[in-house]
């Protein structure tokens, strides 16, 4: 069985602050794993993912991410925060050939002027 | 391109009642699915489909339905409405390769009284 855990459910940070969100997987095999955002009243949209090439990846908006298998982790960085990153952030994750994606039940990122 | 379209938007229902919602795609994608989305849990999987005529179901398939006649569309049923519906359903696509849903819809929120 594969899952995520996201660490917070609602984090807050000051305009041009480092934005840190956490997410910890468990798989059995080696996973696949992505983040998702969602704006208010949208669906969802792919930020960035990882499919065991680079462990450090760059997404969209300044975000990246980095794959630790020792720590089981696959946390969400950017070096400085703006006011339109407000959003609810989503971890996901799948094994190679599943198309059932897991995701984790997210972390609402609010931005301090 | 309006990429992945569900109608309606809004819906109120009675218990008991059915009704279908609607989700095309004009991208010519193989892969399609529909999550709902509830406050705490993150999105879960209903029922997902790799290509035309084929279906399979996900974490939470219990009443609902859903057919893939085309690779256009992927309507999802209620057969008989129970307060527990009540939720944000969304509905994605992806090509065969992607690994994960790339494009979702707006969502349609289905209230159950």
């Amino acid at each position: 069985a594969q899952s995520v855990t996201q660490l917070g459910s609602h984090v807050s940070v000051s305009e041009g602050a480092l934005v840190l969100l956490r997410c910890n997987y468990s798989s059995s095999v080696p996973p696949y794993l992505f983040w998702y955002v969602q704006y208010p009243n949208q669906g969802l949209q792919l930020l960035l993912k990882y499919t065991s090439a680079a462990t450090l990846v760059k997404g969209i908006n300044g975000f990246e991410a980095e794959f630790k298998k020792s720590e089981t982790s696959f946390h969400l960085t950017k070096p400085s925060a703006h006011m339109s990153d407000a959003a609810e952030y989503f971890c996901a994750v799948n094994n190679f050939g599943n198309e059932k994606l897991t995701f984790g039940t997210g972390t609402r990122l609010t931005i301090i002027p | 391109n309006a990429g992945v379209t569900q109608t309606p938007k809004f819906q109120v229902l009675k218990t008991g009642q059915s009704m279908t919602l609607q989700c095309a795609q004009d991208m010519n994608h193989e892969y399609m699915s529909w999550y709902r989305q509830d406050p705490g849990m993150g999105l879960r999987l209903i029922h997902y489909s790799v290509g035309a005529g084929i279906t399979d179901q996900g974490e939470v398939p219990n009443g609902y339905n859903v057919s893939r006649s085309t690779t256009e569309d992927f309507p999802l049923r209620l057969l008989s409405a129970a307060p527990s519906q009540t939720s944000v359903y969304f509905c994605a696509s992806w090509r065969r390769g992607d690994n994960q849903p790339q494009h979702f819809g707006d969502g349609t929120r289905l209230s159950i009284l």
